[in-house]
């Protein structure tokens, strides 16, 4: 498998675009996270799905970010419109629950977005 | 409030030394879940354990080892013979079963050759 995969893995914007990231689950898996990292607020989740349902977006910071997954194979996150305090490397990552009810969770890369 | 604490911003160690990272959690929940993750220089995350409020067993896998203590509500990560491929940011979180996700600040864990 190629693992989780994200899209773009650099973006660079101008205040007030939109700007919509990609992830792509390892197939099987049925949960998909999102998660922004910065050098100011360090890690934060920002919402997770279990079977394409978000189970908690209590992370999201305002109403400019929306996050979706109309399938099992694809998410997406959106901010609209962007702010450079947007600036982070957004991280998604899938999992699945082994026989011991571990959900051992797979990261992509990471998507680094600068907002000018 | 949740609320994680990493008091050990960071530590070096030589090569083959144990080395424990702390992680003390506040949460007012009975039933929640902690994390373990690992940063390396390279800038990718990898995810290291879950551990659910109700199992207290200690973890092993490998050098890895965690202890998880409700009385001091610790849940503790030791690296036995530490090498270089070690050095990297750790991370612990707690999750309170989808209502809120907390991360620490992070241990920049240096191993020395």
């Amino acid at each position: 498998d190629a693992g989780v995969i994200q899209s773009p893995r650099h973006e660079v914007t101008e205040m007030g675009q939109e700007v919509t990231l990609r992830c792509k689950p390892i197939s099987g898996h049925n949960s998909l996270f999102w998660y922004r990292q910065t050098m100011m607020r360090g890690l934060e989740l920002l919402i997770y799905f279990n079977n394409n349902v978000p189970i908690d977006d209590s992370g999201m910071p305002e109403d400019r970010f929306s996050a979706k997954m109309p399938n099992a194979s694809f998410s997406t996150l959106k901010i609209q419109p962007s702010e450079p305090r947007d600036s982070a490397v957004y991280f998604c990552a899938s999992s699945f629950p082994n026989l011991a009810y571990q959900e051992t969770q797979y990261f992509g890369p990471g998507t680094r977005l600068l907002v000018l | 409030a949740q609320k994680v604490t990493q008091a050990q911003t960071e530590i070096s160690v030589v090569e083959k030394e144990d080395v424990t990272l702390d992680c003390v959690y506040e949460t007012r929940d009975t039933t929640y879940y902690l994390f373990w993750y690992k940063q390396p220089p390279s800038g990718e995350l990898v995810f290291l354990i879950r551990r659910n409020s109700f199992d207290e067993q200690n973890e092993i896998s490998g050098r890895y080892s965690w202890n998880f203590q409700k009385s001091t509500s610790s849940f503790n990560f030791t690296i036995t013979a530490s090498q270089v491929v070690d050095s990297a940011v750790y991370f612990c979180a707690l999750d309170n079963y989808g209502q809120n996700f907390v991360f620490g600040p992070g241990t920049r864990l240096s191993v020395l050759p």
